[in-house]
């Protein structure tokens, strides 16, 4: 399995933008999360889905960020618009299991995608 | 409510010496119990985990880390440090679906 698969990599933006990060989950894992990384605020959980569903959004930051996942094998985290301070490591992570249920619920990460919105 | 404290921003130890990275963690119940590394520039990766019985836990790259409920601590060692230890560590906990993460320690290594 090639892992969790983000894109891209690295996207630089203007304020005001919209910014779309791409996540592909490990196949067969029911949990998909977003992870936001700075250096103010260490690693915050923004949202998870269970099976397609969103469980938890209460990490989202305002309205102006947004997360799809339409399919089992794809997920989206919008900004619109972007500002400055959304400049971060976002992280994307899967696991087979949510916690209570037993082994297989470690998260996996992706390697992330550096924005920088100027 | 659940937190993780990691209370060393920044450790840094000798090619050769032990490691010892603290971890505190709040939680009500039987916590999961999560060591993860991030190398510059890259993704985490799980070094270790807890969920229940035997409370010292074997890791990859030589890592293991014991469990004190009565401290509630749990925290990673290494008898041997190599240079490409050098890395910040994440220790977090499960709570609900989710992970919640203690700010990181950063290891330098020093020849």
């Amino acid at each position: 399995d090639a892992g969790v698969i983000q894109s891209p990599r690295h996207e630089v933006t203007e304020m005001g933008q919209e910014v779309t990060l791409r996540c592909k989950p490990i196949s067969g894992h029911d949990y998909l999360f977003w992870y936001r990384q700075t250096m103010m605020r260490g690693l915050e959980l923004l949202i998870y889905f269970n099976n397609n569903v969103p469980i938890d959004d209460s990490g989202m930051p305002e309205d102006r960020f947004s997360a799809k996942m339409p399919n089992a094998s794809f997920s989206t985290l919008k900004i619109q618009p972007s500002e400055p301070r959304d400049s971060a490591v976002y992280f994307c992570a899967s696991s087979l299991l949510g916690f209570g249920q037993g082994r297989g619920n470690e998260q996996f990460f992706g390697p992330g995608t550096r924005l920088t919105v100027l | 409510a659940q937190s993780v404290t990691q209370p060393d921003i920044h450790i840094t130890v000798s090619e050769g010496a032990s490691l010892e990275l603290r971890c505190n963690y709040s939680y009500g119940a039987t916590p999961y119990l999560f060591w993860y590394v991030q190398s510059p520039g890259q993704g985490l990766q799980l070094l270790l985990k807890y969920f229940s019985g035997d409370t010292l836990v074997q890791g990859i790259k030589g890592f293991e880390a014991e469990f004190k409920r009565s401290q509630s601590s749990f925290n990673l060692r290494k008898p041997s440090v190599h240079w490409s230890d050098a890395a910040e560590y994440f220790c977090a906990v499960g709570s609900q679906g989710n992970l919640i993460f203690g700010k990181g320690t950063k290891l330098s290594v020093k020849p």
